[in-house]
């Protein structure tokens, strides 16, 4: 069982809407990623934080909001999405940004935009 | 930039088969790399870790090993079991970053 949650683990949403995807870590990780698994394409890093600080943007569009309030919580607030943007969001967390650090994945959110 | 490879992208064979899945990439200059396994749906499940350190790494019937210098990995299951059944992934972080590039998967398929 992974220490990683994602809620929810499936969401379908108009281009209008509003919405947010939830992540928490129960391992005491200090670094949390977004990334995001689109069909026959390899995973992409979004957003990387480091101690609730961004420190990675893989030019995401502005319609992608990541939020850090503490470093066990990871937010992904979704606003006037496209429908390319269907795909599997997945969250990660590793104990620190070094390059040893194994990440560890969590169950991730099918979206859905209609 | 890196350039993570894994063919073939599907493979089917019988319950009890040993058998070898390959990753390769194209900067030889990498930190470590990851085999993870993703059911459908589902996130990913690390398997094993290598260090660039290391050649090989050993769980239960799963052996994972690095060949830098000629840019491969591979995965080798052995006495394969329809539960392995899954897409496998390798990526990989580089010497100067802690990014992870991942490659396309490889999905199995274990026929009972």
């Amino acid at each position: 069982e992974t220490g990683v949650t994602q809620t929810p683990r499936h969401l379908v949403m108009g281009m209008t809407n509003k919405k947010s995807l939830k992540c928490e870590q129960h391992l005491g990780h200090n670094a949390m990623y977004w990334y995001k698994q689109s069909a026959k394409k390899p995973l992409e890093l979004m957003f990387v934080y480091n101690f609730k600080e961004q420190t990675e943007n893989n030019s995401v569009p502005s319609r992608f909001s990541p939020e850090c309030p503490n470093s066990s919580h990871l937010f992904l607030h979704l606003h006037t999405l496209q429908p390319e943007d269907s795909a599997l969001y997945l969250c990660a967390s590793s104990q620190d940004l070094g390059r040893a650090d194994e990440q560890y994945f969590g169950p991730g959110t099918r979206l859905t935009v209609t | 930039k890196q350039e993570v490879t894994q063919i073939p992208a599907a493979l089917s064979v019988p319950e009890g088969e040993n058998l070898v899945l390959n990753c390769s990439f194209t900067d030889s200059a990498i930190y470590n790399l990851q085999w993870f396994r993703q059911d459908p749906g589902k996130g990913l499940t690390s398997l094993l870790l290598i260090q660039s350190s290391q050649r090989e790494q050993t769980s239960g019937r799963l052996n994972a090993s690095l060949d830098k210098s000629s840019g491969r990995s591979t995965l080798y299951i052995a006495a394969s079991q329809p539960g392995d059944s899954a897409t496998y992934l390798c990526a990989l972080s580089g010497a100067g970053s802690y990014q992870l590039t991942f490659g396309k998967g490889t999905k199995l398929s274990v026929i009972p």
